[in-house]
């Protein structure tokens, strides 16, 4: 099976502090992916990795940077975390195949408050 | 830019009864692929059921299946005898074939199975 892990579940983080989140996976896949979750808005993308060093901003970038310096991690980083990044943020990864409808396999997420 | 659209924000069935979720999507793509994805409490998302656009026969999956209408851009979820574990929020998400592999997903329906 597919495992993709995120380094915490809860994190609480004070208003300009730099948050660090970490997501790993062990099936080797080329695609990793970072979304935010907020009630009544569904999934909205990040950024994504297409391959080591590699990354495309998503819909909602701002705010945010990724890492990704190994195939497994991808990193995600609030340079200065802002009360309005307080959300759920979930990882995903997919083995990276063009053309096919291929599934992405999801971390187990990672709430984030920031006061 | 492509959208999803899920009108129901909550939804609640009996224990083995029939429910469908409804999902819209907005694209000028002729071709594509169509996902409903699983949240439970406090669980890992899951990917129940995908369609490909340029298939006309409907996917099924066990006690799911769904109703694609291309036409009227309509990707609706059905889960027969509903069970206690189908209790999740259920997320409709689209992707095109080519190019960037993310998902656009839609709000989200929270479904609670009453026993």
């Amino acid at each position: 099976d597919v495992k993709v892990t995120q380094s915490s579940r809860y994190l609480v983080k004070r208003t300009g502090e730099k948050v660090f989140l970490e997501c790993v996976q062990d099936m080797d896949h080329e695609n990793m992916f970072w979304y935010r979750q907020d009630p009544g808005l569904g999934l909205r993308l990040i950024y994504f990795s297409y391959d080591v060093k590699m990354k495309e901003k998503g819909d909602i970038p701002e705010g945010y940077s990724v890492s990704r310096e190994k195939k497994e991690r991808f990193s995600l980083i609030l340079e200065s975390a802002s009360t309005n990044q307080t959300s759920m943020y979930l990882c995903a990864s997919s083995l990276g195949r063009a053309g096919t409808q291929e599934t992405q396999y999801f971390g187990p997420g990672t709430r984030l408050l920031v006061l | 830019a492509q959208t999803v659209t899920q009108s129901q924000p909550e939804m609640s069935v009996q224990e083995a009864e029939t429910v469908t979720l409804s999902c819209t999507y907005d694209t000028s793509e002729s071709d594509y692929y169509l996902f409903w994805y699983k949240q439970p409490p406090s669980r890992q998302m899951i990917l129940v059921i995908r369609q490909e656009a340029y298939k006309q026969q409907n996917a099924t999956e066990n006690r799911f299946s769904v109703n694609f209408q291309k036409a009227a851009k309509s990707f609706s979820l059905k889960i027969s005898d509903s069970q206690l574990g189908d209790a999740a929020m259920y997320f409709c998400a689209y992707r095109v074939i080519q190019g960037a592999q993310k998902l656009v997903f839609g709000q989200g329906t929270r479904l609670t199975i009453n026993p």
